[in-house]
């Protein structure tokens, strides 16, 4: 069966650093990825989508790269603020094409000032 | 302002008896969503609508019931047959169609059954 995965332990970065979070898959080749922030409590917020015959796509501080070949999307922030601190959720439409949206578990990024 | 609305924020509710919480949007989205979180997990799927007056179950229906009888509204019930119904509830909505359009979700709705 299809599987997203996520690093689900959270992931410490110092400030000003580039943090780096990964999203892979498995069992199929998704035409996309979408990655969405949540922050405690509250729903999440959609960041940034790929689309397979994307390489790369930024946005401000944030890049996102989709590597059909490994099955890997990998997330990046650069410059790291504290603000930035929240759970990172990779979501992949579904297998079926029926519209769904599926969630990895997500990664909690805190960034230590 | 656009957006999709989630009532009340805070749930409580007795063992046994069924809840409904409230989802509507004002985004003209077609597609909507039901989603539980427990703590430290991720997002699955209770139950979607892409149109009014159909819907189908996701990954974990059982126990819960929805109704779509407006485009802005999905109402979901937690019935008494949900074994854990305490847990973070959120709804979502999108404009249909698999090319890869984004969500937007409401706040939340924080159930405790005690």
């Amino acid at each position: 069966s299809q599987k997203i995965e996520q690093n689900s332990e959270a992931l410490n970065i110092q400030e000003g650093k580039t943090a780096t979070l990964t999203c892979n898959y498995t069992n199929y080749s998704p035409a996309y990825l979408q990655w969405y922030r949540q922050d405690p409590g509250r729903g999440p917020v959609f960041l940034l989508l790929i689309r397979e015959n994307e390489k790369e796509k930024r946005k401000e501080r944030l890049k996102v790269t989709f590597d059909t070949t490994l099955k890997q999307s990998l997330f990046h922030i650069t410059a790291s603020q504290p603000a930035d601190s929240a759970t990172y959720l990779c979501a992949p439409p579904s297998p079926n094409r029926d519209d769904k949206i599926i969630f990895g578990k997500g990664t909690r990024l805190h960034i230590l000032p | 302002d656009g957006g999709i609305t989630q009532s009340p924020k805070y749930l409580f509710r007795k063992e046994g008896q069924n809840v409904t919480l409230s989802c509507e949007q004002n985004l003209n989205h077609d597609a909507m969503y039901w989603y539980r979180q427990d703590p430290g997990q991720g997002l699955r799927l209770i139950y979607y609508s892409q149109i009014v007056n159909d819907f189908q179950k996701g990954d974990i229906a059982e126990g819960y019931s929805v109704s779509r009888e407006k485009k802005e509204s999905f109402p979901l019930t937690v019935t008494s047959a949900q074994k854990n119904p305490t847990a973070f509830y959120l709804c979502a909505s999108k404009l249909y169609g698999t090319g890869g359009t984004e969500a937007f979700f409401g706040q939340g709705t924080r159930l405790t059954v005690v």
